[in-house]
């Protein structure tokens, strides 16, 4: 166990719906990021947050967007879904930003089927 | 760019025997990170080592061991004796030290197919 949880386990949906997945860091950790992994693509960043604010962004759609909260939760937000985001959407963590990049602790991720 | 390659998709032994996976990668940063992830069937990513550019120094940790050569951009993973709970789809990372989000980029992944 990580020590990062991410909710919903699965989720199915339709195409042009929206989902929020959400994520909870390891205990202390400020960064989080996420990656999505499809059969297509592997694995690719999409988007970082640290303490709060955007830190980095990777091959992210406009369709998506995300955001961390005060108390360092993160959700990811998939508007007008498309049967080519079906994919494991995993969420990490990883405890500083400076001293060059830690290990980052993976959740179980959600896996999204649309339908 | 930085990319990472693992070139073997695929690999299938039989329970004892020793396999290498290769990793790759390119960079044109000086001060970098390698990681090495299993992802074994349940699915979950497991951190298995990090590396940093300045550290060639080989690791071994049980049956794990990775060989770090700078010189081929390489940072390979043996798993000595292995064992059928090996099984796993393995990934190698890189991660540049000038990003700021030091984000990781993942190579393709090679699945590694133990049998008893």
């Amino acid at each position: 166990d990580s020590g990062v949880t991410q909710t919903p386990k699965h989720l199915i949906t339709a195409t042009g719906q929206r989902v929020t997945l959400r994520c909870s860091p390891r205990s202390g950790d400020l960064s989080v990021y996420w990656y999505q992994q499809s059969l297509d693509q592997g694995l690719q960043f999409l988007i970082q947050y640290y303490n709060g604010e955007e830190r980095a962004k990777g091959n992210i759609l406009e369709r998506f967007s995300a955001q961390q909260f005060p108390d360092l939760h993160s959700e990811l937000n998939l508007s007008s879904l498309e049967l080519g985001d079906s994919a494991l959407y995993f969420c990490a963590s990883s405890a500083r930003l400076a001293g060059g990049p830690n290990e980052q602790f993976f959740g179980p991720g959600t896996r999204l089927t649309v339908l | 760019a930085q990319k990472v390659t693992q070139a073997q998709t695929e690999i299938s032994v039989v329970e004892k025997e020793d396999v290498t996976l290769d990793c790759v990668y390119e960079t044109r940063d000086t001060t970098y990170y390698l990681f090495w992830y299993k992802q074994p069937p349940s699915g979950e990513l497991v951190f298995l080592i990090r590396r940093n550019s300045f550290d060639e120094q080989n690791e071994i940790s049980g049956r794990y061991s990775w060989n770090f050569q700078k010189s081929t951009s390489s940072f390979n993973f043996t798993i000595t004796a292995s064992q059928v709970v090996d099984s796993a789809v393995y990934f190698c990372a890189l991660s540049e030290a000038k990003n700021a989000g030091n984000m990781l980029t993942f190579g393709g992944g090679t699945r590694l197919m133990v049998k008893p």
